[in-house]
């Protein structure tokens, strides 16, 4: 098993342009979740997904949009990019409501 | 959301126990305490989970007050890799619609191992 694989490893933007930050699983996991990191700060939850096309805010939802329209796949779209979401992404998976999270590597995006 | 308190940093000597406490006052019946740990920019770790019970696995034990308003990871013996962040989370309880899936973590603990 690969476990939780997000692409790319690390993206420049310029201000106002839009990327989709990709993540899948091959663990069949229902539960899938996207964070932020700012430096030296703790983990930020975006949005969530309890299953294919169900969908949640978490915390910091503005200027992001998700789709969950398989179980392996959980993109994440930056539509106008802002120096404000210069951040390392992390996307998550879990079994079951209990389980423990498995996260990916991250993604390093840096908005100039 | 049951929220949890972590002192924000903590320092252990290399080869002894490092205790980290959680307080999580507001915890609910129903929600587990989990714990995880990142080191440098890695993705976080999962370490250890419970919900009343103590609880034990090869790299740390749990341990929850009677009351579960708070609990203490035990690194039984801390080595300079075990410096790290450490998470104490709390499965936000059931409110409906697909919050039961919600998981929030806080600003954590930073641990440093000293020789």
């Amino acid at each position: 098993n690969a476990g939780v694989t997000q692409t790319p490893k690390f993206r420049i933007l310029k201000i106002g342009q839009s990327m989709t930050l990709q993540c899948t699983q091959d663990m069949n996991h229902n539960y899938m979740y996207w964070y932020r990191q700012d430096p030296g700060m703790g983990l930020k939850l975006i949005y969530y997904s309890v299953g294919a096309g169900i969908t949640d805010k978490g915390e910091v939802p503005n200027g992001y949009n998700v789709s969950r329209s398989t179980t392996e796949d959980f993109p994440l779209r930056l539509e106008l990019a802002a120096p404000s979401q210069t951040s390392v992404y992390f996307c998550a998976s879990r079994d079951r409501v209990g389980s423990p999270l498995h996260f990916g590597n991250g993604t390093r995006l840096t908005v100039t | 959301d049951a929220k949890t308190t972590q002192p924000p940093s903590m320092d252990c000597a290399e080869g002894r126990a490092a205790n980290l406490p959680c307080n999580h006052s507001t915890i609910s019946g129903n929600e587990y305490v989990y714990w995880y740990r990142q080191i440098h920019s890695q993705g976080p770790q999962y370490i250890i989970h419970g919900l009343k019970n103590n609880e034990t696995n090869e790299m740390a034990s749990l341990i929850i007050t009677e009351d579960r308003k708070s609990s203490t990871l035990i690194l039984p013996h801390a080595t300079l890799r075990d410096t790290a962040v450490y998470y104490c989370i709390v499965r936000v309880a059931n409110a409906g619609g697909t919050s039961y899936g919600k998981l929030t973590f806080g600003q954590g603990t930073i641990l440093t191992v000293h020789p």
